[in-house]
């Protein structure tokens, strides 16, 4: 079967730096996604892995090692609009693509 | 350019009545996905299609759901005899090709089953 574990919540204060871990385990791997999901809104994309190692993209990072089943989002210089819940997917790469999901991590950022 | 838009944004049915939630991929996209997210949860693989052709149906969870994009573009998700375990958002998104290709979400319908 298909599982990815992710925390719950988190809180982090605005101008800090936070790491969401993610571990999985799958049937097969295609690459790994994360999402950000404002309440109420679609999920928007923000970085992709498929190779191990380290993704920057401004103040997010993704890193991936795919021995461990594990990947983190960093967030740096927190603002208060990234209070959001994050998403890692995978898709396993069997027939349709399809993304399978965490449950999503809720992040809090205060003041 | 346009995103992935959903119709309508909120529903609201009674237990038994039949549903029908429309999704608008982004022009040109091969690939297209229903997901239902639970609240608080992560979204869930319903559907997926490629063009016209339903590939993929293993996630519906039961017959009641149901499923077509007959053109190639637009996709209709109908719901019949809902049941209040149907409450969800039903997200709809679209990818260029679908090989590992980013999936770009629709803001989801909410449906509200009493």
């Amino acid at each position: 079967g298909q599982n990815i574990d992710q925390p719950t919540e988190m809180t982090a204060t605005e101008g800090a730096i936070v790491q969401i871990n993610c571990t999985y385990q799958t049937s097969g791997f295609n690459g790994l996604f994360w999402y950000q999901q404002h309440a109420g809104e679609a999920p928007t994309f923000l970085s992709y892995n498929v190779l191990d190692g380290l993704e920057e993209k401004g103040r997010f990072s993704s890193f991936l090692s795919r021995s461990k089943g594990y990947s983190y989002l960093l967030l740096k210089e927190l603002q208060m609009k990234d209070s959001a819940s994050y998403l890692c997917a995978v898709s396993s790469g069997a027939g349709s693509y399809q993304l399978t999901f965490g449950k999503g991590t809720k992040l809090s950022v205060i003041p | 350019g346009a995103g992935v838009s959903q119709s309508p944004r909120y529903k609201v049915a009674k237990r038994g009545q039949d549903v029908a939630l429309r999704c608008d991929p982004i022009s040109g996209h091969v690939s297209l996905f229903w997901y239902q997210q639970a609240l608080g949860q992560g979204p869930e693989f319903l559907t997926y299609f490629q063009n016209e052709a339903q590939l993929d149906k293993s996630g519906l969870p039961s017959d009641r759901f149901f499923a077509e994009r007959p053109e190639g573009s637009v996709s209709t998700l109908k719901i019949q005899r809902t049941q209040q375990e149907d409450s969800a958002v039903y997200l709809c998104a679209s990818s260029p090709d679908g090989l590992t290709d980013t999936q770009y979400f629709g803001p989801g319908t909410r449906l509200t089953v009493l």
